[in-house]
Formats: structure tokens, C-alpha cells, sequence
């Protein structure tokens, strides 16, 4: 039983091109996340959702947009690829509680290639 | 934005050796976590700490929230070839929802 899933699990493509990776739950979790990971393995929180509201939104270019259907699913859509776009992609899952850190699981990673 | 400085970037030791790695920031954090990465996978939440001078353990793991609120540290005794990987801390700032993630530590565990 997977809990995070991502697919596709590896993406090569041309610069310029548009493409987008999916992101699903099925841990009944109300937010989601995209991490990146570069090849240094820095990760790093590009966006989050919460009840399919975007709560977090860091400093990415506009050429990158989160869609989120439902709470299950967030997608990731990358428009005119850039080979710095090159990296592991994250998704990841939590559920909002009281108090304290809320986990998140996160997916098996996307790894992009942009030619 | 806010920054964790994790060391040491790796780690190669003998099989049974104890590790140590540390992670230190110059603000103030309320939660402390450590994640283990292997490869192709994606991290996985390995000890969470919610308070300063907290100490927590899981196995052979072992974690520590600093008094400071700046800094932990994650000891892992007797290792085995199994803890490959990359060891991440992250933190969590007050009313944040955002993850701040060390830069890893990669540990290889020659038999």
C-alpha cells in the first residue's frame, strides 16, 4: 500500500518543453507539499497546499504551478523547462493536528532531466 | 531565508563504529527533526523533538534538542551497513509550517 506517489518516477525532456508531475495520498492527510532537491541534495520547500488552499509559496519561478484537484492530489506544472530545472522533485503529506510537529511523508521523488 | 548548518557533509566508518552529527543554526527553532534518505527514496522522519534539552531515543538512534534552541545533534551507536544514506535535520520556527532542511549527511558504513 503506497502512501505517497508520484509518478512518473524519472522525466527526461528538452529544454522549453512543458511537462508535470502527479502527486497522490492515501493517507487521508488535508496538506501536501513540492520539495526540490538539487543534485547537492539541498531540499527545499517550494509549495504547499492545505484543503486544496495554497498556504506556502516560496521564491519559484511563475513558470512553476501547483494544481490541486482534491485534498488527495497535487500536481506539479513546469512550463518552458530550464536546465536548471534539472533536480529531484518531493511531494509530501501531513495532517494538520493540534500541537506539535505534524509529520510528513514524503514520496518516492520525481527526478527531472531537462536536455 | 533561515539556514541549518549541518556536519559533517560525510561520514565513511567501520561497521560497529558510533556516529555522531550535529546541526546548528544562528535563530531560534521550536522543533527539531531528524530524517534518513536512502537512495531513490524520499526522507523518513527518524526522531522529532519539541523541546530545549530534550532527548529522545529510537533503536540505536539518539537525538538531542539544544538548551539554546539553536542546535541538535543525532548519535547513532553500533552502526550497521543499513544506516546508508543521508541523514537530514530540519526545523520548524514558530507558527511556520515550513520545513528548513540541513544540507545532509552522508554516512557510508564499510562491513
Amino acid at each position: 500500500d503506497t502512501a505517497v506517489s508520484q509518478t512518473p518516477k524519472y522525466l527526461v525532456t528538452q529544454m522549453g518543453n512543458d511537462k508535470s508531475i502527479k502527486c497522490e495520498q492515501n493517507l487521508g492527510h488535508d496538506t501536501m507539499y513540492w520539495y526540490k532537491q538539487d543534485s547537492k541534495k539541498f531540499l527545499k520547500i517550494m509549495f504547499s497546499y492545505n484543503n486544496k488552499e495554497l498556504i506556502i509559496n516560496e521564491t519559484v519561478p511563475n513558470r512553476f504551478s501547483p494544481k490541486s484537484p482534491d485534498k488527495a492530489h497535487l500536481n506539479l506544472h513546469i512550463n518552458s523547462l530550464e536546465l536548471g530545472d534539472s533536480a529531484v522533485y518531493f511531494c509530501a503529506s501531513s495532517q494538520t493536528g493540534p500541537t506539535g510537529y505534524n509529520e510528513q511523508f514524503f514520496g518516492p521523488g520525481t527526478r527531472l532531466t531537462v536536455l | 531565508g533561515q539556514q541549518l548548518n549541518q556536519s559533517p557533509q560525510s561520514m565513511f566508518i567501520q561497521e560497529g563504529e558510533d556516529v555522531s552529527m550535529n546541526c546548528t543554526s544562528s535563530s531560534i527553532f521550536n522543533t527539531w527533526l531528524w530524517y534518513k534518505q536512502e537512495p531513490g527514496e524520499g526522507p523518513v522522519l527518524l526522531i522529532a523533538l519539541y523541546k530545549a534539552g530534550e532527548l529522545t531515543s529510537n533503536g540505536r538512534l539518539t537525538a538531542q534538542f539544544g538548551i539554546t534552541r539553536k542546535d541538535s545533534f543525532l548519535n547513532i551507536s553500533a552502526s550497521i551497513p543499513s544506516d546508508v544514506g543521508i541523514y537530514f535535520c530540519a526545523g520548524l520556527q514558530g507558527g511556520s509550517e515550513k520545513l528548513v532542511f540541513g544540507k545532509g549527511t552522508k554516512l557510508t558504513v564499510n562491513p
